[in-house]
């Protein structure tokens, strides 16, 4: 397997521009996670979706941001207009909900985002 | 506050010593507590998890739990230079809908 695919890995834009973070999870997982990670806050969840609904958005920032889960295998996260605070690595990652203790998240490499 | 708090170090330690990672939490609800390391410029993956109290050991790492001071332990034996990451406590509470907390990171370094 592939694992979680992210694209693109880095991504620089200006403020006010729109930026669009693609993953594909790994096949057969039922739950979608979004990251963002930065040095001062850590790994904060964004929001999540289980069989492509949104369970969970209270992560997410504010209204600039969205995300949206079409199908099993694709979902985006947008940030409409960007600003120089969103800068971080924001990371995908799924898993496959078996009600054991061990359901491991699997995370993808991470987009790298640079707002200037 | 946070719920899950973590020193963020950095750590540094010669090769060989015995680490001690910890990470604090406030919310009396979480029973999954788990351990991802995450080496630079990747992303995190699990590297172990243990159910409410006690302790469980694989090969050079044991993990503990003691939820009644809600505090959390990775040691890490002999360590070695490619133990250098960040390690970050997680943690969730039953029905969560695999829902992680996560602590900020603490960066380790093992030096030769």
């Amino acid at each position: 397997d592939a694992g979680v695919i992210q694209s693109p890995r880095h991504e620089v834009t200006e403020m006010g521009q729109e930026v669009t973070l693609r993953c594909k999870p790994i096949s057969g997982h039922d739950y979608l996670f979004w990251y963002r990670q930065t040095m001062m806050r850590g790994l904060e969840l964004l929001i999540y979706f289980n069989n492509n609904v949104p369970i969970d958005d209270s992560g997410m920032p504010e209204d600039r941001f969205s995300a949206k889960m079409p199908n099993a295998s694709f979902s985006t996260l947008k940030i409409q207009p960007s600003e120089p605070r969103d800068s971080a690595v924001y990371f995908c990652a799924s898993s496959l909900a078996r009600r054991l203790a061990s359901d491991t998240q699997y995370f993808g490499p991470g987009t790298r985002l640079t707002v200037l | 506050q946070k719920e899950v708090e973590q020193d963020p170090g950095p750590l540094s330690v010669p090769e060989g010593a015995i680490v001690s990672l910890n990470c604090t939490y406030s919310n009396s609800a979480f029973q999954y507590f788990m351990w991802y390391r995450q080496y630079s410029r990747k992303g995190p993956e699990l590297l172990m998890y243990t159910y409410s109290s006690g302790n469980k050991e694989d090969g050079r790492f044991t993990a503990q739990v003691d939820k009644s001071s809600k505090y959390i332990s990775l040691f890490i034996r002999d360590s070695q230079p490619s133990d250098s990451a960040t390690y970050l406590c997680a943690m969730r509470i039953t029905g969560g809908g695999n829902k992680l907390t996560f602590g900020t990171g603490t960066q380790l370094k093992v030096e030769l």
